[in-house]
C-alpha cells in the first residue's frame, strides 16, 4: 500500500535535548512538508522541500532542522531551540508544490517535553 | 501574504438540519482545498477546488469556490453524526505553500 508513515507516534522529550522525528513516503512524490499542530490551532508550515537535497524554510522554522538526502525521507529535528515544543507534528507529500496536486498527510507525531 | 479565515469555529448541529461553513481568502488563490480531521487524528483531503464556480460533492457534503468574493463554502445535508470532526479549508496561489484556516470544529448532536 501506498502512503506516508511516521515514527514514533508518541515522543516524549526531556527539556535540553534533541529529538528527530521520521517521515518516509513511498508514492513517489518529489515534494514534502512538516507542520505543527497546537491544541485548537490549524496547520502551521516549518520546512519544505521540493525535490531532494533541497528544503525551504516555512513560518515556524526557528529550533527545528530538516534533511532531504532521499526523495521518500524527510526527517525533522526539534532542537533544544525550540522553546515550547510540545505539540502534534504533521509530514505531508504532494507530487509537486505549486501545482494542483492535493497534499496527503501521514498519521503524525505527538511530541511532549517532560 | 494569503491569510485564510474559516467561520465559525465550533459548530454544534442537530442530526438531520443543514450547515454551511464558510472560508475566507485575503488575496488571489488559485487552489482552494478543504480537509477532514478526526479528533487525534491526521487530515483526510475531501475537496479541491480549482476554478470560480467549481461546485464538488461527496455524500452529504457540499463544496463550492467563489474566486471574485474570495469565498468557498463547505455545506452540509441532513448532518449525521458520523460528520463530527474539524474541517479545515487551505488555500495556496502560484509557487506558494497550501495556507490553513485554523478549522471549524463540528458536532452533530441527536
Amino acid at each position: 500500500d501506498g502512503g506516508i508513515t511516521q515514527s514514533p507516534k508518541y515522543l516524549f522529550r526531556k527539556e535540553g535535548q534533541n529529538v528527530t522525528l521520521s517521515c518516509e513516503q513511498n508514492l513517489n512524490h518529489d515534494a514534502m512538508y512538516w507542520y505543527r499542530q497546537d491544541p485548537g490551532q490549524g496547520l502551521r508550515l516549518i520546512y519544505y522541500s521540493q525535490i531532494v537535497n533541497d528544503f525551504q524554510k516555512g513560518d515556524i522554522a526557528e529550533g527545528y532542522s530538516v534533511s532531504r538526502e532521499k526523495k521518500e525521507s524527510f526527517p525533522l529535528t526539534v532542537t533544544s531551540a525550540q522553546k515550547n515544543p510540545t505539540a502534534f507534528y504533521l509530514c505531508a507529500s504532494s507530487r509537486r508544490k505549486g501545482v494542483t496536486d492535493t497534499q496527503y498527510f501521514g498519521p503524525g507525531t505527538r511530541l511532549t517535553v517532560l | 501574504e494569503l491569510k485564510v479565515e474559516q467561520n465559525p469555529l465550533f459548530l454544534s448541529m442537530q442530526e438531520g438540519k443543514n450547515y454551511t461553513i464558510y472560508c475566507n481568502y485575503s488575496t488571489t488563490s488559485d487552489r482552494l482545498y478543504w480537509y477532514r480531521q478526526d479528533p487525534g487524528k491526521s487530515l483526510e483531503s475531501l475537496f479541491v477546488l480549482l476554478s470560480n464556480g467549481a461546485v464538488k460533492q461527496e455524500g452529504r457534503l457540499m463544496a463550492s469556490l467563489d474566486t471574485k468574493a474570495r469565498l468557498s463554502t463547505l455545506h452540509i445535508t441532513a448532518a449525521v453524526h458520523d460528520l463530527s470532526a474539524t474541517y479545515f479549508c487551505a488555500g495556496a496561489s502560484g509557487n506558494t505553500p497550501l495556507v490553513f484556516g485554523k478549522g471549524t470544529r463540528l458536532s452533530v448532536i441527536a
